[in-house]
């Protein structure tokens, strides 16, 4: 599965949008992009994931871009509970395949 | 999004003694499970994937002798840590996927700790 890169921290006041950026340039034709977060002690959370068309949910919005080479995770108001280490992982959906995690971003959201 | 039900959530075990965990698939069957543990300020990292009524793979370094891992049921994987030592105390997060394949969801996590 291809590399990713995120920043290790960013802040977001609350109320405002969270953009979380991810790069992930040796992306392959057939991988997905999968956020994924993890609130402290506890096991992580999926959010959305995308193909090369960008996707919305009622947790989130994923933008990919025209080359796929990178992504960016929107949270367009963020709440105190959105605190929490977000993972950026690119994945193959075929039944060998698996997540594997990287450091993720820490987001704290300010009040 | 789909339910995965951890148990225990916390264990506090003498050393050399073994530890089960229980992870249910509530409201999916459950082809592939994953095992993952994460130490204190790491992340994630991988120990087993297993499917449905097949051996476990381990990933490299992981002691299949230490970590047994069944997986009998499309709903139910255990993960017995035999003769638990300190060094095991750990956050173990199981993991499963249905058979659409696209989405893995997570238990919430058992948190050992070996005295």
């Amino acid at each position: 599965d291809a590399k990713t890169t995120q920043p290790p921290s960013m802040d977001c006041a609350e109320g405002r949008a969270a953009n979380l950026p991810c790069n992930h340039s040796t992306i392959s034709g057939n991988e997905y992009v999968y956020w994924y977060r993890q609130i402290h002690s506890q096991g992580p959370q999926y959010i959305i994931h995308g193909l090369k068309n960008n996707e919305t949910n009622e947790m989130a919005s994923l933008i990919i871009t025209e080359d796929r080479k990178s992504s960016t995770l929107i949270l367009p108001h963020a709440t105190l509970r959105d605190t929490a280490v977000y993972y950026c992982i690119v994945r193959v959906v075929d039944s060998g395949s698996r997540l594997t995690f990287g450091e993720g971003t820490q987001l704290t959201v300010n009040p | 999004g789909a339910v995965v039900s951890q148990h225990p959530s916390w264990v506090i075990c003498k050393s050399g003694t073994s530890v089960k965990i229980e992870c249910r698939s509530l409201d999916f069957q459950a082809t592939t499970m994953f095992w993952y543990r994460q130490f204190p300020k790491q992340s994630l990292m991988l120990m087993a994937t297993s499917n449905e009524g097949s051996k476990a793979t381990y990933e490299q370094g992981v002691e299949k002798d230490k970590f047994l891992i069944n997986h009998a049921s499309l709903t139910l994987s255990t993960l017995t840590v035999t003769s638990a030592h300190p060094e095991d105390s750990s956050f173990y997060i199981c993991s499963a996927r249905g058979v659409a394949k696209n989405i893995q969801y997570f238990g919430a996590g058992t948190r050992l700790s070996v005295l």
